[in-house]
C-alpha cells in the first residue's frame, strides 16, 4: 500500500513569509507525528496527534509553529513569519495506534525547507 | 529525561568488513529501542526494534542489534557491509507505557569504501 506522503518535497521561502507543509499518513493509521531534522542534528519531535484527542504540542519550538489534522487523516504544519533557523527537513510519521509505546512509526520522505 | 547518544558522527568501512554502530540511551525504565536508516533524499526506514525478550534482535538487510541493559546500549551490527549500506543511521528510544514519541540520537553517517 501507499506509504506516508509529504508535500511539497522542497520549499524555498523568504524570511517573514508563512509556509504550510502537508502530510498524508498511511490509511488507517490513527497516530501522526511531526519531526524536524536540522543540518547535522538528529530528529527533534514537534507534535503528535492521536485520533480525536488533543494533540501533544510539547515539542513545538515557538508559537510561530502550529499544526492541525483534519478528519483524523491529513495534517498541515504551518510556520508563520519564518526565520532562517527554521530551515530544516520536516518529517512526518504515522503509526497504527498508541498502544504501549512501541508501535513502528513509518516516515515520509520529508519536506526540505529553506528560508532565505 | 530520556536521551540517546551516538558517539560516532562518521564511520568509514571497507566493503565486506564488519560494522558496529554504537548507541547509548538514558531512560529510567525499560525502553523501546529502534534503529532507523536514512538514505540520501529518502525518509527513515526501520531496520529493527527491541521491545522485550531476546536481547539480540534481527532486522532487515542483515542487520542485528543487541540490547545490553547493564551498559544502557543498543549497538547495531552487520557482519559484512555492502556498498549500498552507505547511509545515515539513527538510534531512537521510545517510552514504555505511554505514547510513541521517539527520542533520536544525532545519527552516524556511514561511508563504504569499495
Amino acid at each position: 500500500g501507499a506509504g506516508v506522503s509529504q508535500s511539497p518535497s522542497n520549499k524555498v521561502t523568504e524570511k517573514g513569509k508563512d509556509v504550510e507543509l502537508r502530510c498524508d499518513p498511511i490509511s488507517g493509521h490513527t497516530a501522526l507525528y511531526w519531526y524536524r531534522q536540522s543540518l547535522g542534528q538528529g530528529l527533534e519531535f514537534l507534535i503528535y496527534f492521536q485520533g480525536n484527542s488533543a494533540p501533544d504540542k510539547s515539542g513545538l519550538p515557538s508559537d510561530r509553529f502550529s499544526a492541525e489534522r483534519t478528519g483524523g487523516s491529513v495534517s498541515t504544519l504551518t510556520i508563520q513569519r519564518t526565520q532562517q533557523e527554521d530551515s530544516a527537513v520536516y518529517l512526518c510519521a504515522s503509526s497504527l495506534s498508541i498502544g504501549g509505546g512501541g508501535e513502528t512509526q513509518y516516515f515520509g520522505p520529508g519536506t526540505r525547507l529553506l528560508v532565505l | 529525561a530520556q536521551s540517546v547518544t551516538q558517539p560516532d558522527i562518521h564511520i568509514t568501512v571497507s566493503e565486506g568488513a564488519s560494522l558496529e554502530l554504537r548507541c547509548n540511551y538514558s531512560y529510567g525504565a525499560t525502553p523501546y529501542l529502534f534503529w532507523y536508516v536514512q538514505s540520501p533524499g529518502q525518509g527513515l526506514q526501520l531496520l529493527l526494534k527491541y521491545f522485550s525478550g531476546d536481547t539480540l534482535v534481527q532486522g532487515i538487510k542483515g542487520f542485528e542489534a543487541e540490547f545490553k541493559r547493564s551498559q544502557s546500549s543498543f549497538n547495531l551490527r552487520k557482519p559484512s557491509v555492502h556498498w549500498s549500506d552507505a547511509a545515515e543511521y539513527f538510534c531512537a528510544v521510545g517510552y514504555s507505557g505511554g505514547y510513541n514519541k521517539l527520542i533520536f540520537g544525532a545519527g552516524t553517517r556511514l561511508a563504504v569504501h569499495p
